[in-house]
């Protein structure tokens, strides 16, 4: 079946490093990928998507490159901040389905 | 633009009681969607309505039941409830594009 596969957390890094959250998918045909963010008490927020292979999803100095040949969709973001501690869902969803298949989320922690 | 809104934020009940959950969509937005966010499960897809029908359903048991209204407003109903429905329930809507989501319901079950 389809699934997402994410690192494991938390990942804890320094205010201004480099960040980088991998997911991996599988999927029976081509999918949209996206990242969700969830901040503390709230419900997920979009962050950014990629619906083809080699499509560049970016918002708020996030990146993922959606790669077909290594079927991944990692995020990185080039200098975090601590409003950036949240959990991250990497997610698929196959429109046949409409439904969104979830990662197992990252939780990431920023120490200024 | 007003966001998904949900309702009640919190609900606490007891085993074996019936539990409703209140969802407006994005205006504009035809589908909503509800998942399942359990300690240690995940996010887990529960129901899709469109136009008023259910579209698609997760491997949840049957006591777990919806409805769509024409306003496109939505309802989840759990029945005979149990521990392990303790959760975070977050509604999203779309029309097209990508899902947005509401901040959930957190129902805890004693």
């Amino acid at each position: 079946g389809n699934s997402v596969t994410q690192m494991e957390g938390p990942v804890t890094l320094s205010e201004e490093a480099f960040l980088t959250i991998n997911c991996t998918y599988t999927a029976t045909g081509y999918p949209s990928l996206f990242w969700y963010v969830q901040y503390p008490g709230e419900g997920l927020q979009l962050l950014l998507k990629a619906t083809k292979a080699d499509d560049k999803g970016s918002n708020k100095g996030f990146e993922a490159t959606y790669r077909k040949e290594t079927t991944s969709f990692h995020l990185e973001k080039g200098s975090v901040q601590v409003s950036d501690s949240a959990v991250y869902f990497c997610a698929l969803r196959m429109d046949s389905s409409y439904k969104l298949i979830f990662g197992s989320g990252t939780r990431l922690l920023v120490r200024p | 633009e007003a966001g998904v809104t949900q309702s009640p934020t919190h609900l606490i009940k007891t085993r074996g009681q019936q539990a409703t959950l209140r969802c407006s969509p994005i205006s504009g937005h035809t589908s909503v969607y509800w998942y399942q966010q359990a300690l240690g499960l995940g996010l887990q897809f529960l129901l899709w309505y469109d136009e008023g029908e259910e579209r698609n359903r997760g491997n949840f048991p049957p006591r777990f039941s919806g409805r769509q209204f024409p306003n496109y407003s939505s309802e989840l109903n759990v029945n005979a409830l149990e521990l392990e429905d303790s959760a975070l329930y977050l509604c999203a809507s779309s029309l097209v594009g990508p899902q947005h989501f509401g901040d959930g319901t957190r129902l805890s079950i004693l």
